[in-house]
């Protein structure tokens, strides 16, 4: 089935350090989007990123993605990260329509601690 | 303004009651979705629905059920609700085209005693 893989719990950077939080996922749908949202305490998951086009970069916010159907990977970065910038981040896929469900899977998401 | 809005915020409940999670959306989205949300695990989907009285179970639908009505309108039930299911859920809607992504509510933080 499809699934979405974010094997870090937990990462702890320095202010300034870059940030690279890792997104893997399987699927059998060439076209199925990957997302990245951003969730802070005691507000709504909300929107970051997104991508369906192979090899090609997406950014927003300072925040910038790849996705990688060869690896299928679609990793987070950026380049300083802020004190601001500590969250919850999911990597989310989305099945499209045609395939039977529009499903969003979720990864089990990334904490991002960023600290002085 | 695009908004999903959840009621309650925050809820108690004893174990074995009744419990009534409310999602509402402005925007005329076909597809709504509920979540729940445990440390670890990540968001988990309960239910999907593709427009009124069209509901697909999601990857943890027991002791769930849905009710869509109305396409603006998409509930959560719990029947006689058990300790196991204290935890905050989140509902989201999005049209069907697969290239808009989901936009979630605020959640609602169940905890059942």
């Amino acid at each position: 089935g499809d699934s979405v893989t974010q094997k870090e719990g937990l990462v702890t950077l320095t202010e300034g350090l870059p940030v690279m939080l890792n997104c893997t996922y399987q699927t059998i749908y060439s076209n199925a989007f990957l997302f990245w949202y951003v969730h802070y305490l005691n507000e709504s998951p909300r929107l970051l990123l997104k991508s369906s086009t192979d090899n090609k970069r997406t950014e927003h916010q300072g925040f910038h993605a790849t996705l990688h159907k060869s690896s299928s990977s679609f990793h987070l970065q950026k380049s300083s990260a802020q004190l601001s910038d500590s969250a919850l981040y999911y990597c989310a896929l989305r099945i499209p329509p045609e395939g039977g469900n529009n499903k969003l899977t979720f990864g089990q998401g990334t904490v991002l601690s960023v600290i002085p | 303004d695009m908004k999903v809005t959840q009621m309650p915020r925050y809820l108690i409940k004893r174990m074995g009651e009744n419990v009534l999670l409310e999602c509402g959306q402005d925007m005329s989205h076909e597809t709504m979705y509920w979540y729940r949300q445990d440390p670890g695990l990540g968001l988990q989907l309960i239910y999907i629905s593709y427009d009124v009285d069209s509901n697909s179970e999601g990857d943890i639908p027991k002791g769930y059920r849905v009710s869509r009505k109305k396409r603006e309108h998409f509930s959560l039930i719990l029947d006689s609700a058990k300790t196991n299911q204290t935890s905050v859920y989140f509902c989201a809607s999005s049209p069907r085209q697969n290239n808009q992504a989901p936009l979630f509510g605020e959640g609602t933080r169940l905890s059942v005693l």
